[in-house]
């Protein structure tokens, strides 16, 4: 489809694992988000690339977390040492920059066990 | 940073009624609000937005109003239809920050 694409739709792991969440966002959006959104909560807003770069990774909530965007396409949101406190949905983003809309995939739902 | 406040967390309406949700910020820099539907299992999907350059933005049977000086903006639905039933999201950021913050949600029940 032309929509943002997720992967895993869901995760289950272990206490200490590390994962990988992978957001392929609309073809020639520029601009990519990655959100986490906790049972019952709004999303809360992680990193932003603008192209490669990040340009914005004031969200990143601890060194546990890393995303890389490596060609300006498909990025990767990676977890080390997972922690149960990480469990929630992440959410992925694309958009033309400066329109303001926001393309939301339908998330990766992590559970740490 | 910004603070998001959205109230009520839950809305049940009659199918054909209206339904109003507010949202207030605290950062007088924000000067984008837009609003998100997100239906269960799915991500949020825009449904209208606001720059703060205005006061009222219509679109069919959604409008959104904004007040800078109070620091608080309104989603307005009416004539509700089923459909309509799902998570709604306010969110406030300086347009070209590219980071929103979102308000805790509301979820709106349309009963048939």
């Amino acid at each position: 489809g032309a929509g943002v694409s997720q992967t895993p739709s869901n995760k289950v792991t272990e206490k200490g694992k590390y994962v990988e969440l992978r957001c392929d966002p609309i073809s020639g959006h520029t601009a990519l988000y990655w959100y986490r959104q906790s049972l019952g909560q709004g999303p809360e807003f992680l990193i932003y690339f603008q192209g490669t770069g990040a340009a914005d990774d004031s969200g990143l909530p601890n060194d546990r977390f890393f995303a890389v965007r490596p060609e300006g396409s498909v990025s990767t949101l990676k977890i080390q040492r997972t922690e149960r406190g990480d469990s929630a949905v992440y959410l992925c983003a694309s958009s033309l920059r400066f329109t303001g809309e926001l393309f939301f995939g339908e998330g990766s739902r992590l559970t740490v066990l | 940073g910004e603070n998001v406040e959205q109230h009520p967390s839950t809305l049940s309406v009659q199918e054909g009624d209206s339904a109003v949700i507010k949202c207030t910020y605290s950062d007088s820099a924000s000067n984008y609000f837009p609003w998100y539907k997100q239906e269960l299992g799915k991500g949020p999907q825009l449904i209208i937005d606001i720059r703060s350059n205005v006061g009222e933005k219509k679109d069919q049977r959604i409008a959104v109003t904004l007040n800078k000086t109070a620091k608080h903006f309104s989603l307005h639905i009416t004539e509700t239809q089923p459909e309509d039933s799902a998570v709604y999201f306010c969110a406030a950021s300086d347009f070209g920050n590219e980071k929103l913050t979102f308000g805790t949600g509301t979820r709106l029940t349309i009963i048939p």
